[in-house]
């Protein structure tokens, strides 16, 4: 079993739909979770960030993060067709120089306009 | 001004060869990292640098071997280049002990073995 599991795509939606993207890890010592956003050619940009139980809402974006069940969720609204790119989930382990950052294979996510 | 970035951005060689590819952060990070993109966009880390010490080798063949010249730059050599080395290869850099310890992405050196 990989790590960190990311549920498989690609997924595509009309404009403003509710997406929903999902991870789920088996290692208890990841401490921080992230979704990285991916566009075509391009590198990784880091979406959001959380360390705790709950949710945490930037815009149209909410990272929900439940620990004792060790499943993350990013939740889209209103999606536009500027969100079709590739949504990877991210979790670091360790501290200091030490620590590593784990992906999920990613979805590739396509918005309809 | 670009974060980190990296060189080339494109290239293309033949099996056997040996290549570099180059990366600059200009964030001021403590800590700079290696990642291998494969087809299946599956991003998997294979170095990290803290002040030029290698802190994280992860099972990388030693064909590959990172150089950091100082904190702000961190290469990849490749030698005896094979087909399996296909894929995106990505530089990042981090701010070890920030707030976030979040990782800053290069756009990526899409490397192509004939």
């Amino acid at each position: 079993q990989k790590e960190v599991e990311q549920d498989p795509g690609p997924l595509s939606v009309p404009e403003g739909a509710i997406v929903s993207l999902n991870c789920t890890y088996s290692n208890s010592a990841f401490q921080y979770f992230m979704w990285y956003r991916q566009y075509s050619r391009k590198g990784p940009e880091l979406l959001m960030y959380t360390y705790s139980s709950g949710n945490k809402e930037d815009g149209r974006f909410t990272a929900q993060v439940d620990k004792s069940s060790k499943y993350i969720s990013l939740f889209i609204r209103d999606s536009q067709p500027s969100d079709s790119a590739t949504y990877l989930c991210a979790m670091i382990r360790g501290t200091g120089a030490n620590s590593k950052l784990t992906f999920g294979k990613g979805i590739t996510l396509s918005v309809r306009p | 001004d670009t974060a980190v970035s990296q060189t080339p951005k494109y290239l293309v060689t033949q099996m056997g060869n040996d290549k570099s590819i180059k990366c600059e952060q200009n964030l001021g990070h403590d800590t700079m990292y290696w990642y291998k993109q494969d087809s299946k966009k599956f991003l998997k880390i294979m170095f990290s640098y803290n002040n030029k010490e290698l802190i994280i080798n992860e099972t990388v063949p030693n064909r590959f071997s990172p150089k950091s010249p100082d904190k702000a730059h961190l290469n990849l050599h490749i030698n005896s280049l094979e087909l399996g080395d296909s894929a995106v290869y990505f530089c990042a850099s981090s701010q070890v002990g920030g707030s976030t310890d979040t990782q800053y992405f290069g756009p990526g050196t899409r490397l192509t073995v004939l």
